[in-house]
């Protein structure tokens, strides 16, 4: 066990919808990356925030967004759903904001119908 | 952006056996990682390794930076070795992981 949470494991929803993904860290890091893990495009960064703060942005489409709470919780939202983003979305967490080992989730596996 | 190359892409091994994968990147780093997919889909931090050798039990990996390149060895594999091992690398600043495709793994028993 990673430590990280993430929630839900599974979600099955229909093109154009728009749905909520969920992150804890690990206790006491502050960092949190979200990555996009699909059979043509690999793993994929797509955001990191630190301490409540957007980090680095990567390959995100700007039909979804994210956010970190200050309890350091985050969310993923991703609006106006297309077959393309059926994928595997990871969590990660560090303790800080530079490169450093990161600890994964179990993922959120998304089925767009 | 920075280019990782696995291989091989695919290795199918017995039990017992032995094994060496190999990671190149076409840019100099300050971050490489070793992660194990294992088949229900869990992401498994193996090895923080920018340079040197590190070893964990049954696992050790060695970065060579200058040139280039990592290996992660795998010694008397067991069937719970089976999954995917991905490298992931970055460059200074604030740059983040860059990962390679991977290197399927299947233990045989």
């Amino acid at each position: 066990d990673s430590g990280v949470t993430q929630t839900p494991k599974h979600l099955i929803t229909a093109t154009g919808q728009r749905v909520t993904l969920r992150c804890s860290p690990r206790s006491g890091d502050l960092s949190v990356y979200w990555y996009q893990q699909s059979l043509d495009q690999g793993l994929q960064f797509l955001i990191q925030y630190y301490n409540g703060e957007e980090r680095a942005k990567g390959n995100i489409l700007e039909r979804f967004s994210a956010q970190q709470f200050p309890d350091l919780h985050s969310e993923l939202n991703l609006s106006s759903l297309e077959l393309g983003d059926s994928a595997l979305y990871f969590c990660a967490s560090s303790p800080g904001s530079a490169n450093e080992k990161l600890f994964f989730g179990s993922g959120t596996q998304l089925s767009v119908l | 952006g920075i280019q990782v190359e696995q291989s091989p892409p695919d290795l199918i091994l017995q039990e017992g056996a032995n094994s060496t994968l190999r990671c190149n990147f076409s840019d100099s780093v300050n971050n490489l990682q070793w992660f194990h997919q294992n088949p229900w889909g869990q992401l498994i931090n193996l090895f923080y390794i920018p340079s040197g050798t590190k070893q964990n039990g049954r696992l050790s990996a060695t970065t060579v930076a200058t040139e280039r390149y990592s290996l992660l060895y795998i010694s008397s594999s067991q069937t719970t070795d089976s999954g995917v091992y991905f490298c992931a690398v970055a460059r200074g600043g604030n740059e983040k992981l860059t990962f390679g495709t991977g290197t399927r793994l299947t233990i045989i028993p």
